[in-house]
Formats: C-alpha cells, structure tokens, sequence
C-alpha cells in the first residue's frame, strides 16, 4: 500500500537555526498537510498545501514558517530560526480529496529537537 | 472553531475484554466524516476506523467498531477482545471542511489506553 514517507525520522538543530523537514506524499493525492504534536500534547493542524498554494493555515504557522513543492513530489515544512518551542513531531499528510471526503494518510513523522 | 473533546485522558482493560473510548465533537457541516486514530509509542498516526456522517450504520473494522449518535454528535470507539498491541494513545478526529476550507482535522485531547495482561 502507498505510504506517506517523511525524512529525517529525527531531527536535532540548535536554536536560531534554519531546519527543513522533507515529505514524499502519496503520488496521486492533491491535498497536503503538515500537523505537528509537542509531546503530551494532541495533534495540532499547521497547514494545508492545494494547487501549488497554501490553502489554510494555523496561527502557529507564523513568519518563521515556510512550505514548498519544489518539484511535484516532495513536500517541505522550514522553519526558518528555530526556537526550543519548535520541539515536537511533525507529520506530513495527504489526501486524494478534500478531507471532508477521505481520511488523511499519515508519514511516520519528524521528531524535531531544538536544543 | 471547531471543538473535540474526549472525556477520558486515560483508560485500562483486560487482554480479551472489552472497552470504549468517547468522544464528543462539533460541527456545523451536514455530511462528513469522523475518524478514530491510533498512536502507539513509536508515535506513528494510524488510522484505526472511519464513519461517515451520513450512514445510518454504524462502521465496523474487525474489532473496531463505533456507536455514532448524530444528534448527540457522540462518536464512541468500541475495542473488543482486547490485545496487548492496542495498547496506545487514541485520538478522535473531525474535519472542519466548512466554507473555502480544504479540510483540516481538529483532534481529540487524545485518550491512553493500556491493555493489561
């Protein structure tokens, strides 16, 4: 069965550094997603990625916050200066449809430590 | 904005028996669908089952299953003969697909369920 695939699995930078986490979605899906989920914590939407665009975003997802198809498989999420807030998992998604209409496929996630 | 709530932050049940998470959710869309997923301590996102709002019958996956009460907007997560590898954190799910969104999901505070031996 297709999968989600994120890389690195874990991420360690230290604080004020650039970091960019890497997705390969499903190939046919059309809708992408990076949520995130500091530990302990629920899972939390930061945004949503259709027609080459941002469709939606969280109020997490601030200026220090950038995502990018660069060429039509890869899905990226930078963070531009990290902060130790930053640690949590991040996990790229897909849909083939409009969520509303299909389940999100998950990747394993990206465990990100700022130090 | 979009609220789901799940009473229970953590639960224990026998291997073999039974056991039921809850979750309450709110929505203003007509048609969706709502989701139970599984997070075990390798943290992976595992979709365990999903109902659509519009069915009447409530779904069922082997030895999942959900009691889905539109009205009440409850939608329950039933685990029978329970197995040491359901052992996990489990998040209830629903789309905000309202309006120009393209969907995001709310999640759940999530629940802790351990299966004992």
């Amino acid at each position: 069965e297709p999968e989600v695939t994120q890389t690195p699995s874990h991420q360690v930078t230290q604080m004020g550094q650039e970091v960019i986490l890497r997705c390969v979605p499903i190939s046919n899906h059309l809708y992408f997603y990076w949520y995130r989920q500091i530990l302990g914590q629920k899972v939390e939407f930061l945004v949503s990625f259709y027609n080459n665009e941002i469709s939606e975003k969280s109020e997490i997802f601030d200026d220090q916050f950038s995502v990018e198809r660069p060429d039509g498989s890869n899905f990226t999420l930078k963070i531009r200066s990290t902060k130790l807030e930053d640690s949590a998992m991040y996990f790229c998604a897909s849909s083939p449809q409009k969520l509303g209409n299909s389940p999100l496929h998950f990747g394993n996630g990206t465990r990100l430590t700022v130090t | 904005a979009q609220t789901v709530t799940q009473s229970q932050p953590e639960m224990s049940v026998q291997e073999a028996e039974t056991v039921t998470l809850s979750c309450t959710y709110d929505t203003s869309e007509n048609n969706y669908y709502l989701f139970w997923y599984k997070q075990p301590p390798s943290r992976q996102m595992i979709l365990v089952i999903r109902q659509e709002a519009y069915k009447q019958q409530n779904a069922t996956e082997n030895r999942f299953s959900v009691n889905f009460q539109k009205a009440a907007k409850s939608f329950s997560l039933k685990i029978s003969d329970s197995q040491l590898g359901d052992t996990a954190m489990y998040f209830c799910a629903s789309p905000d697909a309202g309006g120009t969104s393209y969907g995001k999901l709310t999640f759940g505070q999530g629940t802790i369920l351990t299966v004992h031996p």
